[in-house]
């Protein structure tokens, strides 16, 4: 079965630091989505990308977060200036619809900050 | 703002029960609603969808139902195994920004 491929598996940067979070949606899906979940709380959307743009945000992804298509397979989520607080596991989905269509989701990025 | 929520946060029972599991939404009436399974360390893996005016859905030991007068969705696992153990996450639309938003689910052990 396809699935969501997302690299690196963990990372450790220091604060202050820029990150790119990799990830290679499904072939044939359209919508590509960044989720994160804090160690105990709930899975948070973070944004949604479709036909090479943004389509809604949340609150938590501010300028600190930029998304990016850079080819035909590649989704990245870049944090700049990572802060404590951005730790978390990220995950990256993608689906053939629109939200309401079910998400298949990567294994995500365990993101440390220190 | 719309909230999906998922009281319980864990539940325990032995194997070969029913397990249920509720999921409630206030301030919006979602088209439908979704159920996620996620283990430790994983991403969360779709289960099933229930539409608005469907009551029940079924795929094999699994069953959901969506009571749109209680605000309420029903996720039910029948004969439950150890292998069912996970935390089960109930999904919908988020209203305005239209994207699928979490309850923050509940953790499920099935003890043999």
């Amino acid at each position: 079965e396809p699935e969501v491929t997302q690299t690196p598996s963990h990372q450790v940067t220091q604060m202050g630091q820029e990150v790119i979070l990799r990830c290679v949606p499904i072939s044939n899906h359209l919508y590509f989505y960044w989720y994160r979940q804090i160690l105990g709380q709930k899975v948070e959307f973070l944004v949604s990308f479709y036909n090479n743009e943004i389509s809604e945000k949340s609150e938590i992804f501010d300028d600190q977060f930029s998304v990016e298509r850079p080819d035909g397979s590649n989704f990245t989520l870049k944090i700049r200036s990572t802060k404590l607080e951005d730790s978390a596991m990220y995950f990256c989905a993608s689906s053939e619809g629109p939200g309401w269509e079910k998400l298949f989701f990567g294994s995500g990025t365990q993101l440390s900050v220190l | 703002s719309q909230k999906i929520e998922q009281n319980s946060e864990a539940l325990n029972i032995q194997e070969g029960k029913t397990a249920t599991l509720t999921c409630n939404y206030t301030n919006y009436s979602p088209a439908y609603l979704q159920w996620y399974r996620q283990d430790p360390g994983r991403g969360p893996v779709f289960l099933l969808l229930i539409r608005e005016n469907e009551k029940e859905k079924r795929k094999e030991r699994l069953k959901v139902t969506f009571d749109t007068t209680l605000k309420q969705s029903l996720f039910h696992i029948t004969a439950s195994q150890p292998a069912d153990s996970a935390t089960y996450l109930c999904a919908s639309y988020g209203g305005s920004q239209g994207n699928l938003i979490f309850g923050k689910g509940t953790k499920l052990s099935v003890k043999p």
